[in-house]
């Protein structure tokens, strides 16, 4: 069966702070997607990697693709009151038919 | 998104009841989805369909129906509904198997 995990489940941080969450699989992953639930909202996508090593960037946010694709991270430089939320990711395994979504990250800010 | 609706928003039953929840979309996404979330579980699929008249199970599909007579249209049905089966439900749609999927904004359920 399909194995990702996503590390922390829950992060608080003073604002300002930096934040990373991993997402690690136990096979071989073709595509790797990233999205952003605020609280009692829905999930929404913000970026995806499908190259190994990939690096993108979205004004503070850095998603980066792992060599062997097989994990990925999310990392916040400076936090926002914004960014409070759930990031999960997404992947799509080499032959599956479709995206598993990890546990998700919770993230706090604290002001 | 405007282009996907879920109906109703929140959702009281009983156990044993049949219940369906609705989703729309405008966009002509060959791709739907359902999900449930759940403390600790994340999101898991439901059942997906890739086209109309096409479904398939995901990761959790006992105890639950879908249909997709329109491309359009993606009701999910729990026929003798169960308190386990209180949870927030998610629909979604896509182009492509791969690509973004966009969500609804997601049916709470509760199951007394």
């Amino acid at each position: 069966g399909q194995q990702v995990m996503q590390i922390p489940q829950y992060q608080h941080v003073q604002e300002g702070e930096d934040f990373t969450t991993y997402c690690n699989s136990s096979t071989t992953l073709s595509n790797i997607q990233w999205y952003k639930q605020r609280p009692g909202g829905h999930p929404v996508f913000l970026i995806q990697l499908v190259k190994s090593g990939e690096v993108k960037k979205q004004k503070r946010l850095t998603f980066q693709f792992g060599e062997a694709k097989k994990n990925s991270s999310l990392h916040i430089t400076a936090t926002q009151t914004t960014d409070v939320g759930t990031y999960f990711c997404a992947v799509l395994q080499t032959g599956a038919n479709n995206l598993f979504f990890g546990t998700g990250t919770r993230l706090t800010v604290i002001p | 998104d405007a282009g996907i609706t879920q109906s109703p928003r929140y959702k009281i039953t009983e156990t044993g009841r049949q219940v369906t929840l609705m989703c729309h979309q405008t966009w002509s996404h060959s791709y739907m989805f359902w999900y449930r979330q759940d403390l600790g579980h994340g999101l898991r699929l439901i059942y997906y369909s890739a086209a109309a008249d096409i479904t398939d199970k995901g990761e959790v599909p006992d105890g639950y129906v879908v249909s997709r007579s329109k491309t359009e249209n993606f009701p999910l049905t729990l026929e003798s509904a169960t308190r386990s089966q209180t949870s927030v439900y998610f629909c979604a749609s896509t182009p492509g198997q791969a690509q973004p999927q966009h969500f609804g904004d997601g049916t709470r359920l509760s199951i007394l």
